[in-house]
């Protein structure tokens, strides 16, 4: 089956700084999904994109669809304390609304004040 | 009030018993999902649901079996919990393949 490669694993980051965390894969996804976890907590939506070279942004937020359809980025500017949590990427082969959803493994984000 | 709910969020529980886990949700999405998250694994697919009469098995589906009682609900049993089923639980929904998450149960099997 497909496989995410999240990166980088883990982050350690001053409060400010800007962040940026990416996932490939040898496989083409039709969708790319990024999500925030806070401990004890469920995985929240943070951005979807749909189309390959789609750029979104989400407050401080940002990500892109790779063209090649195999990649996808998230960026945060100006990390703050609470952007500390998990991330994870997730992709979706197959038309929109099908069930496939491959995650990767997570960048865990540390932000020392 | 969350559109996605789970109950319960804490269980402990001992080797053999069978354990329920509930998922409620209030989107009005048709398709429903269960998943298992271990530290360093990733979330992956227990079984998922296009309809209450359409249930299939995802990634790891042996040892759990699930009920669709109604659009809305979507349960997850397992008929004779083991250590390895010691994990965060996960039920979500989806609408155009963006697929949104309960708070978890953390499940403990002694």
């Amino acid at each position: 089956g497909q496989q995410l490669n999240q990166s980088p694993q883990s982050m350690f980051i001053q409060e400010g700084e800007d962040v940026s965390m990416n996932c490939t894969s040898s496989s083409i996804f039709n969708t790319w999904l990024w999500y925030k976890q806070d401990p004890g907590e469920g995985p929240v939506l943070l951005i979807a994109l749909y189309k390959a070279g789609e750029l979104t942004s989400n407050g401080r937020l940002t990500a892109q669809f790779g063209i090649t359809r195999k990649d996808s980025f998230l960026n945060i500017s100006a990390s703050i304390p609470s952007d500390v949590g998990i991330y994870f990427c997730a992709g979706q082969v197959g038309r929109a609304g099908s069930y496939q959803l491959t995650f990767g493994k997570g960048t865990k984000l540390s932000v020392i004040p | 009030d969350a559109d996605v709910t789970q109950t319960p969020r804490n269980r402990i529980t001992k080797t053999g018993k069978r354990i329920m886990l509930e998922c409620s949700q209030t989107k009005g999405h048709d398709r429903m999902y269960w998943y298992r998250q271990d530290p360093g694994l990733g979330l992956r697919l227990i079984y998922y649901s296009f309809d209450v009469k359409d249930i299939n098995k995802g990634e790891i589906s042996d040892g759990y079996s699930v009920s669709r009682q109604a659009q809305a609900k979507f349960s997850l049993s397992l008929e004779s919990a083991i250590p390895n089923q010691t994990a965060l639980y996960f039920c979500a929904t989806s609408e155009r393949g963006t697929q949104y998450f309960g708070p978890g149960t953390r499940l403990t099997v002694l």
